[in-house]
């Protein structure tokens, strides 16, 4: 079975610049999560969808960050325009439904230079 | 809201020797708890997971964790470290809505 598939693994952009991330999850998984993992931190949500409806992006900072998850299945993370702080890893996970256990992709790491 | 703590951000033991990871949690409901590890530059694996029923869990890699109610914890064991298990290692907890909260992590280094 594939797992959570995330594109691309390593990115960098100058600040201001747009940059996008994408993720395939599991066949089958309803519940789909991107997560901000800072360095020597733990993963932070993003935005929690279930299908194809954002479920929690209470997280997301909306001005600059937008996510969206057509037909319930791959996603895509936008950030426009980038800022340094940004740089970080960006997970993305998918589970079978609520409450069940996530997998996680390999993350795509960002730096803004 | 729920919450995680993981005492001890580092933690060193020598190859052979018990490894004991903490994790406490905050939640105002029985909640659902994991183990995750996670090696550089990779995503998080499952290790383990507590959701209802024996409270002493079994994960892979020879890991373990109990729930422990009355001390709102879930310590993560293993008899014997091996110097493959030097890693990240992060607590987790699931509320009712599937929301999961990570704690900050602990860096395990297994000393040879």
């Amino acid at each position: 079975e594939a797992g959570v598939v995330q594109s691309p693994r390593y990115k960098i952009i100058e600040k201001k610049q747009p940059v996008a991330f994408w993720c395939n999850p599991i066949s089958g998984h309803n519940t789909l999560y991107w997560y901000l993992q800072n360095l020597g931190q733990g993963p932070e949500l993003l935005i929690r969808y279930e299908n194809e409806e954002a479920v929690d992006d209470s997280q997301l900072p909306k001005d600059r960050f937008s996510a969206e998850r057509l037909k319930g299945v791959d996603s895509t993370l936008k950030i426009q325009p980038a800022e340094l702080g940004d740089s970080a890893v960006y997970l993305c996970a998918s589970s079978l439904e609520a409450n069940t256990e996530a997998f996680f992709g390999q993350g795509t790491r960002l730096t803004v230079v | 809201a729920q919450s995680v703590t993981q005492l001890g951000s580092h933690v060193s033991v020598s190859e052979g020797a018990l490894v004991l990871l903490r994790c406490n949690y905050s939640s105002s409901v029985p909640p659902y708890l994991f183990w995750y590890v996670q090696y550089p530059n990779q995503g998080l694996q499952l290790l383990l997971k507590y959701t209802t029923g024996a409270t002493l869990v079994k994960g892979i890699n020879g890991f373990e964790a109990e729930f422990k109610k009355s001390e709102t914890s879930f310590h993560l064991t293993k008899p014997s470290a091996h110097m493959s298990d030097a890693a990240e290692y992060f607590c987790a907890v699931s509320d009712q809505k599937g929301q999961f909260y990570f704690g900050t992590g602990t860096s395990l280094t297994v000393i040879p």
